[in-house]
């Protein structure tokens, strides 16, 4: 069946420095795929997204590629701040009902 | 701003007892989904509904039950609450179709069953 593969955290980084979290997956058709962020103590907000292969999604400086040859879809974002300590999840969806979920990725980011 | 609001953040339940999660959205969606969160596990679908009155179980209906007796209102029950049903629960919602979009999520409600 389909699935969503994260890399495992925490990731630890200093302020500025540059971010990749990885997200794989396996699928039998085509989904759209979705980075979401949860801070701490909220809910799930949806970062970006992207619907087709070789789109880029980007939001608040992070983008990630939806790499339909390596069935990747990686989050990296340049210079990451304090405030992007949160926790990102990998998702997928072929636009029915539900979502198809990455364990989840832990960021913390330190001054 | 639209939103999905969850009654409580916090609550405290002995074992036992009979649970009500609460969840209204404002947003006229059809679908509507109830997910609990636990570290290392991510996050697994409970319930869904995608309408009045109907419900699909999830990954782990095992001790919940659902009503949705109004469009904007999908409410989470546990019969008889559990120690290991101390968890993060999340709830969603979403147009038909609107997977390409993703879901609105509620804040959460941090539930401790003792």
């Amino acid at each position: 069946g389909d699935s969503v593969t994260q890399m495992e955290g925490p990731v630890t980084l200093s302020e500025e420095a540059f971010l990749t979290i990885n997200c794989t997956y396996t699928a039998t058709g085509y989904p759209s795929l979705f980075w979401y962020v949860q801070y701490p103590g909220e809910g799930l907000q949806l970062l970006l997204k992207a619907t087709k292969a070789d789109d880029k999604g980007s939001n608040k400086g992070f983008e990630a590629t939806y790499r339909k040859e390596t069935t990747s879809f990686h989050l990296e974002k340049g210079s990451v701040q304090v405030s992007d300590s949160a926790v990102y999840f990998c998702a997928l969806s072929y636009s029915n009902y539900q979502l198809i979920w990455g364990a989840g990725t832990k960021l913390i980011i330190k001054p | 701003d639209v939103k999905v609001t969850q009654s409580s953040r916090y609550l405290v339940k002995r074992t036992g007892e009979k649970v009500f999660l609460e969840c209204v959205q404002d947003m006229d969606h059809e679908n509507m989904f109830w997910y609990r969160q636990d570290p290392g596990l991510g996050l697994r679908l409970i319930y869904f509904s995608y309408d009045v009155k109907m419900k699909e179980k999830g990954d782990i209906p095992e001790g919940y039950s659902v009503s949705r007796e109004k469009k904007e209102r999908f409410s989470l029950i546990l019969e008889s609450a559990s120690t290991n049903q101390t968890s993060m629960y999340l709830c969603a919602s979403s147009f038909p179709g609107q997977g390409a979009n993703g879901y609105t999520f509620g804040s959460g409600t941090r539930l401790t069953v003792v």
